[in-house]
């Protein structure tokens, strides 16, 4: 498909696991972006990539969140130690151009649905 | 503190009548604002956005309206139509060196019923 995908869909993991959660951004996408959904809120901006520099990651909670693009393209989120404030969904979004400006449209994946049991 | 605030968690419209989903927000620095809108297991998708020199922008059935001195924004849908049920965000970003940050609303759940 040409839009945004996300893997797994739904990753259940025993508090103390690592985790690591899989984005695929639309093919030539420049900015990438991670965040990170409660139940009953809004996405909250987590980190942002530029090609493969991480330009922003202010919004990772913890040093147990660690966000990688290697070659700007594929990204990988990790989570070690996973606790149970960590449940959540976690979304991708990618876009075309590397500052947004006027047409600020971020494109978005399913998500990964992440239980700490 | 939230930035962004959508004071209604759900709305429950007739199909065909005029669908009006609310949002506030606190930060007086920001200056684009967007709404998408989400159904169950997908990601939100971009629906229409406002910049801060206008207080209107139309696309077919949906026009956003902001009140800039109020810190206010509204989406109107109208007509509304059974495939218009999901849940809205208002999200909104500045401009500047972080202006691919966007904060998020709660979310509002509509439901149209036909």
């Amino acid at each position: 498909g040409a839009g945004v995908s996300q893997s797994p869909r739904y990753k259940v993991a025993k508090r103390g696991q690592d985790v690591a959660l899989r984005c695929d951004p639309i093919s030539g996408h420049v900015s990438l972006f991670w965040y990170q959904q409660a139940l009953g809120q809004g996405p909250e901006f987590l980190t942002y990539f530029q090609n493969e520099a991480q330009l922003d990651k202010s919004g990772l909670p913890s040093d147990r969140f660690f966000a990688e693009r290697p070659e700007g393209s594929v990204s990988t989120l990790k989570i070690q130690r996973t606790q149970q404030e960590d449940s959540a969904v976690y979304l991708c979004a990618s876009s075309r151009i590397p500052l947004l400006a006027d047409h600020n449209e971020q494109f978005f994946g399913p998500g990964t649905r992440l239980t700490v049991l | 503190d939230q930035q962004v605030k959508q004071n209604s968690p759900s709305l429950s419209v007739q199909e065909g009548r005029i669908s009006i989903l609310n949002c506030d927000y606190t930060n007086s620095m920001f200056d684009y604002f967007l709404w998408y809108k989400k159904y169950p297991a997908e990601g939100p998708t971009f629906l229409i956005s406002i910049s801060s020199i206008k207080d209107k922008n139309e696309d077919g059935r949906f026009t956003v309206f902001l009140n800039k001195s109020a810190k206010h924004l509204s989406l109107h849908i109208v007509p509304s139509q059974p495939g218009d049920s999901a849940v809205y965000f208002c999200a909104a970003s500045r401009s500047g060196g972080s202006n691919y940050k966007l904060t998020f609303g709660k979310g509002t759940l509509l439901t149209v019923n036909p």
